[in-house]
């Protein structure tokens, strides 16, 4: 398997712009979540899926940020319109199907710069 | 609420010497903590995880314990070697939400 797969590795956008990050899950990994990674604020979770359907979303920081899992083999992370603070690396993580407990596999990140 | 303490952010320490990061969270439920460590532009990977039926569990050179009555855990990495520098991040499973809350990361750098 080749991992969480996400794209793209690189981002650099204008402010004001629309950003779109992707993932892949590992197969049979039915929970995905979504973190934001700064310098100022560490590792932060934004939202995580459960078999396709959002469970918690209390850390998508605005209604600018928002997620979807349209199947269980990808997921977006949307920014309409992106600023310049949401300058960060963005890692997808999944776990395998039932387990709360166990690694999450994190993919490679995508690192978003908005001028 | 949902919060991990790590400490310290940043640390320092000679080659071959110990290192211990600590951590603190705030639900009593919590039964899962699993530490990762992240090189430099590489992504977070599990290096150890305990769950609260145990206090201490190790792995060659790193040690984790864990004091539920306190709510801490600690990592202990001994006779540390340059490539354990990376930035160490303790975590905690919340029972009630299901999810993983992370602390905010201890830079370790292993002086030569």
């Amino acid at each position: 398997d080749a991992g969480v797969i996400q794209s793209p590795r690189h981002e650099v956008t204008e402010m004001g712009q629309e950003v779109t990050l992707r993932c892949k899950p590992i197969s049979g990994h039915n929970s995905l979540f979504w973190y934001r990674q700064t310098m100022m604020r560490g590792l932060e979770l934004l939202i995580y899926f459960n078999n396709n359907v959002p469970i918690d979303d209390s850390g998508m920081p605005e209604d600018r940020f928002s997620a979807k899992m349209p199947n269980a083999s990808f997921s977006t992370l949307k920014i309409q319109p992106s600023e310049p603070r949401d300058s960060a690396v963005y890692f997808c993580a999944t776990v395998p199907s039932g387990r709360r407990e166990g690694e999450q596999f994190f993919g490679p990140g995508t690192r978003l710069t908005v001028l | 609420g949902e919060n991990v303490e790590q400490h310290p952010s940043t640390l320092s320490v000679q080659e071959g010497d110990s290192a211990v990061i600590k951590c603190t969270y705030s639900d009593s439920a919590s039964n899962y903590f699993p530490w990762y460590k992240q090189e430099l532009g590489k992504r977070p990977q599990l290096i150890i995880d305990i769950r609260s039926n145990v206090g201490e569990k190790k792995d060659q050179r790193i040690a984790v314990t864990l004091n539920k009555t306190a709510k801490h855990f600690s990592l202990h990495i001994t006779e540390t070697q340059p490539e354990d520098s990376a930035v160490y991040f303790c975590a905690a499973l919340y029972s009630s939400a299901s999810k993983i809350i992370f602390g905010s990361g201890t830079r370790l750098s292993i002086r030569p």
